[in-house]
C-alpha cells in the first residue's frame, strides 16, 4: 500500500501569510494526487486534483505542485475562511490513501 | 443541484450489520465511479471502498475487506454499503463521494455523511 505523509501536522499562521503544506508518497504516484479542505463539522471539499489542477470554484490563492513522491499545497495569502484541516490523497493505486491531515490554525 | 444524500446509519452492537444508502440527484450516476470514505470521531479521512461505473470492479480498504460490500443500482441512482461483522473501530461518519470524470481520480462531490456507532 502507498503511504502518504503530510507535514506539518499543524501550523499556526496569520491572515495574509503564505503557507505551504507538504505531502510525501512512499512510492511514485506520478500526478495522481488530490488535496481537500475540511472545516469543523463540514464535509471535505476538493481543492486540487491531478496534483496541480484547480477545482472549479476554488480561489486562485490555492495552488498545488509536485509529481512522483513529493507534493505541496500552497495558500498564497491566507484568508479567515482558510483556517481548516487539509488532506492529501493518492489515487494512483488501490487502496486509495489519505495523508493524516494538516490543521491550519490562526496565530 | 448535484447532490448525494446518505442514509441508514445508526447504533448497532458489535458483530451486527447495517446497510448504508447514498441517493444521487442532479447528475447521471452511471457516468461516475463512486466511493465510500469514513471519518472516526476526531480523526482523519479513511477511504473505504470504490465501485466502478458498471459495478463490475470493486476495491476495499484492508480494514473492511471481507466484511463490507459495496454495490450500486444505476437505475435507482443509488449506491450502497453493506456492513457486516461490525466492530467498535468502525464507528465513524460515512460519506459517499463521487469520482470526477476524465481526470486522475479525485472526489468532487461528497454527501453530508451518515453516522455509524458500533457499541454495546
Amino acid at each position: 500500500d502507498i503511504q502518504m505523509t503530510q507535514s506539518p501536522s499543524s501550523v499556526s499562521a496569520s491572515v495574509g501569510d503564505r503557507v505551504t503544506i507538504t505531502c510525501r508518497a512512499s512510492q511514485g504516484i506520478s500526478s495522481w494526487l488530490a488535496w481537500y479542505q475540511q472545516k469543523p463539522g463540514q464535509v471535505p471539499k476538493l481543492l486540487i486534483y491531478a496534483a496541480s489542477s484547480l477545482q472549479s470554484g476554488v480561489p486562485s490563492r490555492f495552488s498545488g505542485s509536485g509529481s512522483g513522491t513529493e507534493f505541496t499545497l500552497t495558500l498564497s495569502s491566507l484568508q479567515p475562511e482558510d483556517f481548516a484541516s487539509y488532506y492529501c490523497q493518492q489515487t494512483k493505486s488501490f487502496p486509495y490513501t489519505f495523508g493524516q491531515g494538516t490543521k491550519l490554525e490562526i496565530k | 443541484e448535484v447532490q448525494l444524500v446518505e442514509s441508514g446509519g445508526g447504533l448497532v452492537q458489535p458483530g451486527g450489520s447495517l446497510r448504508l444508502s447514498c441517493a444521487a440527484s442532479g447528475f447521471t450516476l452511471s457516468s461516475h465511479d463512486m466511493n465510500w470514505v469514513r471519518q472516526a470521531p476526531g480523526k482523519g479521512l479513511e477511504w473505504v471502498s470504490h465501485i466502478s461505473r458498471s459495478g463490475n470492479s470493486k476495491y476495499y480498504a484492508d480494514s473492511v475487506k471481507g466484511r463490507f460490500t459495496t454495490s450500486r443500482d444505476n437505475a435507482k441512482n443509488s449506491l450502497y454499503l453493506q456492513m457486516n461483522s461490525l466492530r467498535t473501530e468502525d464507528t465513524a461518519i460515512y460519506y459517499c463521494a463521487r469520482n470526477k470524470v476524465a481526470t486522475p481520480d479525485a472526489f468532487d462531490i461528497w454527501g453530508q455523511g451518515t453516522i455509524v456507532t458500533v457499541s454495546s
